[in-house]
């Protein structure tokens, strides 16, 4: 079946431009996170949608960054105004959601953002 | 803080050998544990998870240990092929109150399979 897909695979942006990052889950999964891998770094947590909304969003590292999700599927995560700290591998992962909420999260290819 | 740490920045094996991939945690909240495989320029992959209600979990080559009053887990990969070289990363969430299964993630291990 298909998997996570994410688009753009990769983004050259000049700094002080926004960007939009897109997420295509799998069907069926109600839970959708994304996450972010800077050069050498582990992956950061950024922010979770249980169908259309976001009970966490801890992880977004200033106000230039939201996300959204639509229909309980498709998400897109926004950048506004790039800065050169921002360029890193972008990770959309979605699973199953019950509650016990113990199942495993399936990753796509990423996006990689380089700000100019 | 690292909650979640992978202290051996690289592990290199012979072909046919166990390999054994370390992780430690801080947080005794994490309830649920997982390591994922990644290859160069791809999404982490699913490798094997376990809970915390139990102490060892196996799917076929991969045996994942769980030692909770070390907070300590590992991988181990037996007979290790070169297919398996790729970075493995362990991470970890947690259900106290509200939680969202996010994963909070170690910096990998990069492991090198010799032929």
């Amino acid at each position: 079946g298909a998997g996570v897909s994410q688009s753009p695979s990769n983004k050259v942006t000049e700094k002080g431009k926004d960007v939009e990052l897109r997420c295509d889950p799998i069907s069926g999964h109600t839970a959708l996170y994304w996450y972010r891998q800077s050069l050498g770094q582990g992956l950061e947590f950024l922010i979770y949608f249980q169908g259309n909304s976001a009970p966490d969003k801890s992880g977004l590292p200033s106000d230039r960054f939201s996300a959204e999700r639509t229909g309980g599927s498709v998400s897109t995560l926004t950048i506004q105004r790039t800065q050169q700290e921002d360029s890193a591998v972008y990770l959309c992962a979605s699973s199953l959601w019950e509650g016990t909420g113990l199942y495993e999260q399936y990753f796509g290819p990423g996006t990689r953002l380089t700000v100019t | 803080d690292q909650q979640v740490k992978q202290n051996s920045p690289s592990l290199s094996v012979q072909e046919g050998r166990i390999s054994i991939l370390n992780c430690d945690y801080t947080n005794s909240m994490f309830d649920y544990f997982l390591w994922y495989k990644k290859y160069p320029a791809e999404g982490p992959t699913f490798l094997i998870s376990i809970s915390s209600i139990k102490d060892k979990n196996e799917d076929g080559r991969f045996t994942v240990f769980l030692n909770k009053s070390a907070k300590h887990l590992s991988l181990h990969i037996v007979p290790s092929q070169p297919g398996d070289s790729a970075v493995y990363f362990c991470a970890a969430s947690g259900r106290h109150g509200g939680a969202t299964n996010k994963l909070i993630f170690g910096t990998g291990t990069l492991l090198a399979v010799q032929p």
